[in-house]
Formats: C-alpha cells, sequence, structure tokens
C-alpha cells in the first residue's frame, strides 16, 4: 500500500528554521516525482515546487523559489521541505503529493503555525 | 496564484448535476493531461479524476471528467449530501515545469 506520511504539527516563532518532513513507503521512491502544497487559511492549493528523489531534480514554483528549500533522502524515502528563517505569513497547512501526471496519493498534512 | 481558473462556487439540489469548469491554456491544459482532487473539510484532497476523465478504484461514476482544447469540465451527477467539498483540477504547465493547480470550487449541496 502506497503513503506518505509526514511529520507532527509545528508551532514556531518568527526568524526560526524548520523542516517538515514525508516519508514515502510501498512504492519504488526514487522513480516519482514528489511535490510539497501549501494551503493558507481558508485559500486554495498552492504547488511550492518538486523533487525527483532519484536524482535530486528539483523545480520551484517561482513564486516560492528562494522562501523555501526542498530536498530528498533516497536512503531513507523521505523527502523535506525546509525554511531558514519564518514569518507569519507561513502559517499554513503543508501537503506532500506523489506526482505521476497526477496527484495520485497526498499525505496527511502538517499544520504549521508562525506566531510571536 | 493560480495559472488555471474555475468558478468559485458551483451548487444544486441533490439529484441534479453540478458541473465545474477549468480554463487554461496551450502551455498546461492544452498539451497536457487534467486531473481533479476532492477536498472533504477537514481532510487532505484525494485523487477524483485523472488523465482527463479516468476514475481511480472506488471513485463512483456520478463523477466524469471532459477536455477539450484548453478547458476541461468535471461533473457530478446524481449529486448527494457527502459531494459537498471543494475541487480542484491540476495539470502539468511545460512553461513552469511543474504541477499547477486551479483555484478551486467549492459545491454546496441546497
Amino acid at each position: 500500500e502506497v503513503q506518505l506520511v509526514q511529520s507532527g504539527a509545528e508551532v514556531k516563532r518568527p526568524g526560526e528554521s524548520l523542516k517538515i518532513s514525508c516519508k514515502g513507503s510501498g512504492y519504488t521512491f526514487t522513480n516519482y516525482w514528489i511535490v510539497w502544497v501549501r494551503q493558507m487559511p481558508g485559500k486554495g492549493l498552492e504547488s511550492m515546487g518538486i523533487i525527483y528523489p532519484g536524482d535530486s531534480d528539483t523545480r520551484y514554483n517561482p513564486s516560492f523559489q528562494g522562501q523555501v528549500t526542498i530536498s530528498a533522502d533516497k536512503s531513507i524515502t523521505t523527502a523535506y521541505l525546509h525554511w531558514s528563517s519564518l514569518k507569519a505569513s507561513d502559517t499554513a497547512m503543508y501537503y506532500c503529493a506523489r506526482w505521476s501526471r497526477q496527484f495520485d496519493y497526498w499525505g496527511q498534512g502538517t499544520l504549521v503555525t508562525v506566531s510571536s | 496564484q493560480s495559472v488555471l481558473t474555475q468558478p468559485p462556487s458551483a451548487s444544486g439540489t441533490p439529484g441534479q448535476t453540478v458541473t465545474i469548469s477549468c480554463s487554461g491554456r496551450s502551455s498546461n491544459i492544452g498539451g497536457n493531461t487534467v486531473n481533479w482532487c476532492q477536498q472533504l473539510p477537514g481532510t487532505a484532497p484525494k485523487l477524483l479524476i485523472y488523465n482527463d476523465y479516468q476514475r481511480p478504484s472506488g471513485v463512483p461514476d456520478r463523477f466524469s471528467g471532459s477536455k477539450s482544447g484548453t478547458s476541461a469540465s468535471l461533473a457530478i451527477s446524481g449529486l448527494q449530501s457527502e459531494d459537498e467539498a471543494d475541487y480542484y483540477c491540476a495539470t502539468w504547465d511545460d512553461s513552469l515545469k511543474g504541477p499547477v493547480f486551479g483555484t478551486g470550487t467549492k459545491v454546496t449541496v441546497l
């Protein structure tokens, strides 16, 4: 069974760093893209960027370029989303999803709250 | 900012048919397959339609997808109360070199 399991909810202060994770199982992790998706409170889905764990090819949506870093460790079948300095506006639900010409599997989501 | 445009809302009574549109351009819908995701309140999105019109196993045949040129549509026939959700179209964008979502449509069952 294909599963994407994300790390738990986080509460952080502005300026702090954070890395959240998405562990894939039940399929060949290196053969499928992983996408990170942001959903701000009461808003729609936004594709932040995409990584191919097989060769770490990474592409960012221009709106998120320079704001976050996407990485993957294929040895532990896990993808990551990292912020070096959080802002209040980063408060959102973050999902990872497997992309194979469609978003066929989704993680359960990680709620990130940034507040002073 | 989404590159695919959907109506913000749609509604119908039980048993009716609701249709949601998704408008894009040649770099996305015009050259790539479209998928649709359903997001029930408080839950993660779920794949509803892929390859323009195909349904994953377990998705009722009340849900159907179509595409023509740079637009796609999702139809929900025999509307049921459990269909109240947000619906998003998605596809690859050749210019952005990544997947993109529609603006999302909230379906209400009256």
